[in-house]
């Protein structure tokens, strides 16, 4: 299995509600990483875990929340988000550790949309 | 800062020829990774070709190599016998560490055309 999957595939939610995001990866990789891509803009790194640990927090708002709670599973929670969050969330994994630098594996997205 | 600048916003090639991608990046790094990825209308991110810093030769892959000029700090993607599915947002990418994590910083993108 050599792929990275996110769910749900399109979300629509108002300013109120709250939902998450889920990433699955079943390849052994130790890190995970979340990505927001706007339209036509190239993909922005948001978090990164590191062995179930965030090792790399942006500075994203607070209303964009991430959980790691095993080594194949990531989430993203999302709380009163605002129309300009509105975009394409991507995850990746690695096999992790530190200097290898090896290549990401992407997931497909969760296009939202925030009204 | 590491920077990542792609500046073709788009570029178009007919079917069969050649088309090289430009990328230069700005580090103070003496090691690091560079990457070509692929993005079709499927969004999902694919990789074309990995470049390691400390190597003097230019990766390959099949029709995809790079001219890697590091002094010059350039990395560009060239695409050989171009095909209609090599159609896609092309992304050149920098890897480097910090916090402990390896983070990818990529350019704005060259939307490549390929004309029948």
């Amino acid at each position: 299995d050599t792929e990275v999957t996110q769910t749900p595939k399109h979300l629509v939610m108002g300013m109120t509600n709250k939902k998450s995001l889920k990433c699955e990866q079943h390849m052994g990789h130790r890190a995970m990483y979340w990505y927001k891509q706007k339209a036509k803009k190239p993909p922005e790194l948001m978090f990164v875990y590191s062995y179930e640990k965030l090792s790399i927090n942006e500075s994203v708002p607070s209303r964009f929340s991430p959980e790691c709670p095993n080594s194949s599973l990531l989430n993203l929670h999302l709380h009163a988000l605002q129309p300009e969050d509105s975009a394409l969330y991507l995850c990746a994994s690695r096999l992790g550790g530190v200097g290898f630098n090896e290549k990401l594996f992407f997931g497909s997205g969760t296009q939202l949309s925030v009204l | 800062a590491q920077t990542v600048t792609q500046s073709q916003p788009e570029m178009s090639v007919q079917e069969a020829e050649t088309v090289t991608l430009s990328c230069t990046y700005d580090t103070s790094e003496s090691d690091y990774y560079l990457f070509w990825y692929k993005q079709p209308p499927s969004r999902q991110m694919i990789l074309v070709i990995r470049q390691e810093a400390y190597k003097q030769q230019n990766a390959t892959e099949n029709r995809f190599s790079v001219n890697f000029q590091k002094a010059a700090k350039s990395f560009s993607l060239k695409i050989s016998d171009s095909q209609l599915g090599d159609a896609a947002m092309y992304f050149c990418a920098y890897s480097y560490t910090q916090g402990g994590s390896e983070k990818l910083v990529f350019g704005k993108g060259t939307k490549l055309t390929v004309n029948p």
